[in-house]
């Protein structure tokens, strides 16, 4: 089982719905949880990070943090053609190490 | 936000030929910083944690010898691709965590593309 799974997509929304991004984590000991976004031929940013189960919002932008489950997710309300890239969901602190698991990423393309 | 600078951005060598990429923190310190590869359509894979003033840890399946870590100061990390070979070409990049700020929020460089010949 990889340690942080996510679907590789394509995920195809119309503009102006919302995206919904997934990303399931294998070890219960995981402490922090970050959403990055990478265009093509680009390095990743940092989209919204989240450390306590509930919601977090920022703009557009909501992650969703389940610890029992372990799933976080990340909305994209009123999605806009320039979201278009891969989400990469990344993974901080399993079993007490302090290294960045980083899933395989979701390409996400907003239909304009 | 903070910024980590990574040079060159861009490489073509031939076979056999080492490359040098930098790493540098411009406006903060970094204790850590991380190596990546990233194959076409692939995510991140940590190669290596650069620490300052002492030896990297590297991953399994990762060659210490083939892939030189230095990180000789808080605000640069050096990778060297000893012997480049085909298949090391790939797209590496950079991160670092600002020392002190406990956020867990990696800054990443703008990576640097490496073909060999």
């Amino acid at each position: 089982q990889k340690e942080v799974e996510q679907n590789s997509g394509p995920l195809s929304v119309p503009e102006g719905a919302i995206a919904s991004l997934n990303c399931t984590y294998s070890d219960r000991g995981s402490q922090s949880f970050f959403w990055y976004r990478q265009y093509s031929g680009k390095s990743p940013e940092l989209i919204m990070f989240i450390y306590s189960n509930g919601d977090k919002e920022d703009g557009r932008f909501t992650a969703q943090l389940n610890k029992a489950s372990q799933y976080v997710s990340l909305l994209i309300r009123d999605s806009q053609p320039s979201d278009s890239a891969t989400y990469l969901c990344a993974v901080n602190g399993a079993s007490g190490t302090y290294k960045y698991i980083f899933g395989t990423g979701t390409r996400l393309k907003v239909l304009a | 936000g903070a910024v980590v600078s990574q040079h060159p951005s861009w490489v073509i060598c031939k076979s056999g030929t080492s490359v040098k990429i930098e790493c540098r923190s411009l406006d903060f310190q970094a204790t850590t910083m991380f190596w990546y590869r990233q194959f076409p359509k692939q995510s991140l894979m940590l190669m290596a944690t650069s620490n300052e003033g002492s030896k990297a840890t590297y991953e399994q399946g990762v060659e210490k010898d083939k892939f030189l870590i230095n990180h000789a100061s808080l605000t640069l990390s050096t990778l060297t691709v000893t012997s480049a070979h085909p298949e090391d070409s790939s797209f590496y990049i950079c991160s670092a965590e600002r020392g002190g700020a406990n956020t867990g929020e990696l800054f990443f460089g703008e990576g640097s593309r490496l073909t060999v010949l």
